[in-house]
């Protein structure tokens, strides 16, 4: 199956600092998926990134497709981006793969 | 509602009791998709409906799972003979074909 691999696995920031998570997966995708997922438990879409560069406020993305790996940007980070950011690629057969995640500490 | 909705949000069942885990997906979405996530297992793939299509099971981890999609809309999990491995939170998600998967809250399970 497609291996999908996030780092880093933990990443501590101060507010205001700018980071940025990796993904890389191991085949071809359909398309790609960020998440932000809450201290609920709740999974946040963040991005439906196949191909390109997209942004939505102070968080944006990359996926090159055919180096297969995707970056997140976060800017200015806030206490509320903390929680676990998962990476997740749709294979052919239109399930999710979910990378382990990065697990994000922002600190006032 | 807007968005996916699952019940119940939390459950707690004695080892061997059945349980049934229900999904409401977003209106319109012809495919629906379980996941599970467990501690140390992360996010897996569980079961997909589309449409009318006979689901792929691929997932599912024992023949004690199995589900269904009453009239391409309402989704249950149903879990026999609980076992304590199956403690875990059980993630539906929904989306037109080839387009963003969006997720519900999830159901917390634990089996003592």
């Amino acid at each position: 199956g497609i291996q999908v691999e996030q780092s880093p696995p933990d990443l501590i920031l101060q507010e205001g600092a700018n980071s940025t998570l990796r993904c890389n997966f191991s085949d071809s995708v359909n398309n790609l998926q960020w998440f932000h997922q809450n201290p609920w438990g709740q999974l946040i879409n963040l991005f439906y990134i196949p191909s390109g560069t997209k942004q939505n406020g102070r968080l944006s993305a990359t996926t090159v497709a055919t180096e297969r790996y995707s970056l997140l940007y976060i800017s200015s980070s806030q206490t509320t981006d903390s929680g676990v950011y998962f990476c997740a690629v749709e294979r052919p057969d239109y399930k999710l793969s979910f990378g382990a995640g990065t697990t994000v500490t922002v600190r006032a | 509602g807007a968005g996916v909705s699952q019940s119940p949000s939390n459950k707690v069942t004695e080892k061997g009791k059945d349980v049934e885990l229900r999904c409401d997906p977003i209106s319109g979405h012809t495919a629906l998709y379980w996941y599970r996530q467990s501690l140390g297992q992360g996010l897996e793939f569980l079961i997909y409906f589309q449409g009318n299509s006979a689901p792929d099971k691929s997932g599912l981890p024992s023949d004690r799972f199995s589900a269904e999609r009453t009239g391409g809309s309402v989704s249950t999990l149903t879990i026999q003979r609980t076992q304590q491995e199956d403690s875990a939170v059980y993630l539906c998600a929904s989306s037109v074909v080839q387009e963003t998967q969006y997720f519900g809250p999830g159901t917390r399970l634990l089996v003592l």
